[in-house]
């Protein structure tokens, strides 16, 4: 069946620091790939997304790319900062599993000032 | 526009006690999910709605949840009996439509805890 597997924090860095969180996946068909972000005391919400391989989502300075060959979609940032400190999920829809989000188990980010 | 409402916020109950939830999608989604999320783990789908019939409850414990939704808008999530293990968030999201690419919205969530 489908899976996302994501790299277990937490992960805590100095601001402005580069930020990488894997992610990789396992899905019977050709999904696409999400990253939600939970800020403290908030809900999910969408970060980036892409539908097809090679497509790079972005939004607020972080980016991933849909590399199908090596079935990932890792999380990248240049330069974090305070406010980015939440806990970032990786997740894939799939028309193969009735397009049911799967999402991984989260990674827990500290940024320190 | 307004976002995904949910009551209430948090709830304590006794194991063996019976608890509703309340989610109001965002006007004009189609669909509406529920998922359970337990500490330091990610969201688990329990029902999926699409309008006012049932796309997906594989992972609904049916012999204690139930889940309805009225008219195709409001929806309640169920437990009766709880459980010790029923302790978790329960979140509800909603989106336009299924299917590729379609965000999904989230409620702040209801966090249960059973005693």
């Amino acid at each position: 069946g489908n899976s996302v597997t994501q790299m277990e924090g937490p992960v805590t860095l100095s601001e402005e620091a580069f930020l990488t969180i894997n992610c990789t996946y396992t899905a019977t068909g050709y999904p696409s790939l999400f990253w939600y972000v939970q800020y403290p005391g908030e809900g999910l919400q969408l970060l980036l997304k892409a539908t097809k391989a090679d497509d790079k989502g972005s939004n607020k300075g972080f980016e991933a790319t849909y590399r199908k060959e090596t079935t990932s979609f890792h999380l990248e940032k240049g330069s974090v900062q305070v406010s980015d400190s939440a806990v970032y999920f990786c997740a894939l829809s799939d028309q193969g599993g009735g397009f049911k989000t799967i999402f991984g188990a989260g990674t827990r980010l500290f940024v320190k000032a | 526009e307004a976002g995904v409402a949910q009551s209430p916020r948090y709830k304590i109950i006794e194991k063996r006690q019976s608890v509703a939830f309340w989610c109001n999608p965002i006007s004009g989604h189609a669909t509406l999910y529920w998922y359970q999320q337990i500490l330091g783990q990610g969201p688990k789908l329990l029902i999926q709605f699409q309008n006012n019939g049932v796309v997906d409850d594989s992972q609904l414990p049916k012999d204690r949840f139930s889940a309805e939704r009225l008219k195709g808008v409001d929806s309640t999530l169920k437990i009766q009996p709880a459980k010790l293990e029923d302790s978790a968030v329960y979140l509800c999201a909603s989106s336009l439509d299924v299917g590729r690419g379609y965000e999904q919205y989230f409620g702040p969530g209801t966090r249960l805890t059973v005693t």
